[in-house]
């Protein structure tokens, strides 16, 4: 089954403490993204990738950090997380020049 | 600046007929993207236009004109399950993905 998985599902955590949200396809997509989303202001890209060791920052790439080192996977980390990090986060891939995107489940993480 | 409107907010009655508005301002075009999301939930794919015109897929439908960079989304014959928001995005000349905020969609029995 064609899929996007990412994990945790929900993640609580303290301030300043290192976490890493996992995403993997199984589609063999050139092109992967992360999002997060709060009320209000719909989805905004934190960081996307076009190709295996090809990053870029999207709209809001303050405080994270990723990596591409195997099409499959795109993890994303954030190093010291902080309370303005508390959102609900959405992974995604596509073929390049197919916009149909596949979404994650979501992560929702609180940051106290 | 590269910009995606669409109404924050609609309401619409159970079996009735709804119209979601899009309007974009973009860098290049290369179609513009329909999505479903019910809350906490991930988007889901609706609808793809590239060429000026309708598409139709069962009770929803999705219009564009390119020359006016306007969309609408057409929902028929409403159930409650249509309940949710609707994103619309664009994809760029650099093949990038550029989402509206979204409508929340009610449903009223």
């Amino acid at each position: 089954e064609a899929q996007v998985t990412q994990n945790p599902r929900y993640l609580i955590t303290v301030t300043g403490k290192k976490l890493t949200v996992t995403c993997s396809q199984n589609m063999n997509h050139e092109y992967m993204s992360w999002y997060r989303q709060d009320p209000g202001l719909g989805l905004r890209q934190i960081y996307y990738s076009m190709n295996v060791e090809v990053t870029d920052k999207g709209d809001v790439p303050e405080g994270y950090k990723v990596s591409r080192k195997e099409k499959r996977n795109f993890p994303l980390i954030l190093e010291s997380p902080s309370p303005n990090q508390t959102s609900l986060y959405f992974c995604a891939s596509n073929h390049r020049e197919q916009g149909e995107a596949f979404f994650g489940q979501g992560t929702r993480l609180t940051v106290v | 600046g590269q910009n995606i409107d669409q109404p924050t907010e609609m309401t619409a009655t159970e079996g009735a007929i709804v119209q979601i508005n899009c309007t974009y301002q973009t860098s290049g075009f290369n179609g513009l993207f329909w999505y479903q999301q019910h809350a906490g939930e991930a988007p889901t794919f609706l609808s793809y236009n590239v060429l000026d015109g309708l598409e139709e897929k069962g009770r929803f439908s999705s219009f564009l004109s390119r020359s006016k960079g306007y969309s609408y989304l057409l929902l028929k014959e409403l159930q409650m399950k249509d309940s949710a928001s609707y994103l619309c995005a664009v994809m760029d000349s650099n093949y990038q993905l550029i989402w509206g905020a979204g409508t929340k969609l009610i449903i009223k029995p």
